[in-house]
């Protein structure tokens, strides 16, 4: 099976501006969640999709927001983008998300200039 | 919230000796507790991980175990080879049951030296 892809794989924005990123989990894996990875604070949680349902959101501020489409692929947005809000977005698949194993897509590299 | 904690936060040992990392964790509900490992400028990449109804688990090199009354699981490398070099988080999750989705907490991470 191909695994989880993100696309773009590098983006460079200016403060103000939004952004929407893409990710296409492993074929038949409901269940997609995405990260946001800094050196600062590490690999936080921002939300989980499943079934084209939020099933869990982590303390991101409401310009971060997220959907699923009944094709199971997950788009995040990110509005009036900050300088912090420099990161690789991490999306990851899993089956069902009962306890299972999420696998990790490539990466989306986002700069904020 | 769950919270993470992981030591040590840098480890170097030598070619075929062994590598332990800790975490603990706060949330008494969490019963998935899965390891990555995180090369430079790559995805993170499931190890191993262990469920709460299992105390240990052995992959030829690489062991976990778990600890629910204190809250606390290590990662076990033995006979490191260099390229066991790279970054090792743990991670948390309640699962979907216990209402927690798939979220995974996880923890700041362990940079990983094998030297020869």
């Amino acid at each position: 099976k191909a695994g989880v892809t993100q696309t773009p794989r590098y983006l460079i924005k200016t403060r103000g501006q939004q952004v929407t990123l893409s990710c296409s989990p492993i074929s038949g894996h409901r269940s997609v969640s995405w990260y946001q990875q800094t050196p600062g604070q590490g690999l936080q949680f921002l939300f989980e999709y499943f079934s084209e349902t939020q099933r869990n959101k982590g303390n991101f501020p409401g310009r971060f927001s997220g959907r699923q489409f009944s094709n199971s692929r997950s788009e995040m947005n990110v509005s009036t983008l900050e300088l912090g809000d420099s990161a690789l977005y991490l999306c990851a698949s899993s089956q069902s998300g009962i306890l299972e194993t999420q696998y990790f897509g490539p990466g989306t590299r986002l700069l904020v200039l | 919230g769950e919270n993470v904690e992981q030591h040590p936060s840098t480890l170097s040992v030598q070619e075929g000796d062994s590598a332990v990392i800790k975490c603990t964790y706060s949330d008494s509900a969490s019963n998935y507790f899965p390891w990555y490992k995180q090369e430079l400028g790559k995805r993170p990449q499931l190890i191993i991980d262990i469920r709460s109804n299992v105390g240990e688990k052995k992959d030829q090199r690489i062991a976990v175990t778990l600890n629910k009354t204190a809250k606390h699981f290590s990662l076990h490398i033995t006979e490191t080879q260099p390229e066991d070099s790279a970054v090792y988080f743990c991670a948390a999750s309640k699962g979907w049951v216990t209402g927690g989705g798939n979220k995974l907490t996880f923890g700041t991470g362990t940079q990983l030296k094998v030297e020869l």
